[in-house]
């Protein structure tokens, strides 16, 4: 099962851009690259999700090298409401075997000060 | 969609009393996850189900733990009986084969004194 490696905590100002990088060195062939972001007292919710290259939404950019043993997550111009947990994951939730087993680990604390 | 809906929101009970936290998954997903958040652990899961069956419950603690998905649209997840360190926001979240994305319910806060 792929585990992911990732900064326990972040700062940033308002209006900067932030790129919190993700290492998964065991990624398999198979599994996708996918962030949820976590507020105080809700749960995570989906932000963005990739494979390879580059995927952009409105929320935020997802960066993959060719190699995907890391990924990077852009939030363009953050605003003090982004202050969350972000939780890089690896895995394949299609899988009825173990490779369902997605782990969230404790994320990345940023907080964005005024 | 009302989204994931879990109920209690909040619990608070004695040590030796037996907790029932319920989920009602979106309709039509197919996956249903129980995960369990502390501050020393952080998220992790305890058992999910694929089309009202268990798949893989070795995350669960222990015997006092116990899930049950008698149908489509609805889960629980039962501890008997309870003990203070299990104390923790517990989340129930759904998943549609093919998503690969969880959908969360806004948890069950459990404070067992």
């Amino acid at each position: 099962l792929a585990k992911t490696t990732q900064p326990i905590s972040m700062d940033s100002y308002e209006g900067q851009e932030v790129n919190i990088t993700c290492s998964h060195n065991n990624i398999a062939t198979n599994d996708y690259i996918t962030w949820y972001q976590q507020f105080p007292s809700q749960g995570p919710r989906f932000i963005i999700q990739g494979y390879k290259t580059k995927v952009t939404n409105e929320v935020a950019s997802l960066f993959i090298p060719a190699d995907r043993k890391s990924s990077t997550l852009s939030l363009p111009r953050v605003s003090l409401s982004d202050t969350a947990v972000y939780y890089c994951l690896v895995g394949n939730v299609d899988r009825g075997s173990t490779l369902g087993r997605l782990y969230f680990g404790r994320g990345t604390q940023l907080t964005v000060w005024p | 969609d009302a989204g994931v809906i879990q109920s209690p929101r909040h619990e608070v009970t004695e040590m030796g009393q037996e907790v029932t936290l319920r989920c009602k998954p979106i309709s039509g997903h197919d996956y249903l996850f129980w995960y369990r958040q502390t501050m020393m652990r952080g998220l992790e899961l305890l058992i999910y189900f694929n089309n009202n069956v268990p798949i893989d419950d070795s995350g669960m603690p222990e015997d006092r733990f116990s899930a049950k998905m008698p149908n489509a649209s609805f889960s629980t997840l039962k501890i008997q009986p309870s003990e203070p360190r299990d104390s923790a926001v517990y989340f129930c979240a759904s998943s549609l084969t093919g998503a690969n994305v969880l959908t969360f319910g806004a948890g069950s806060r459990l404070t067992v004194l």
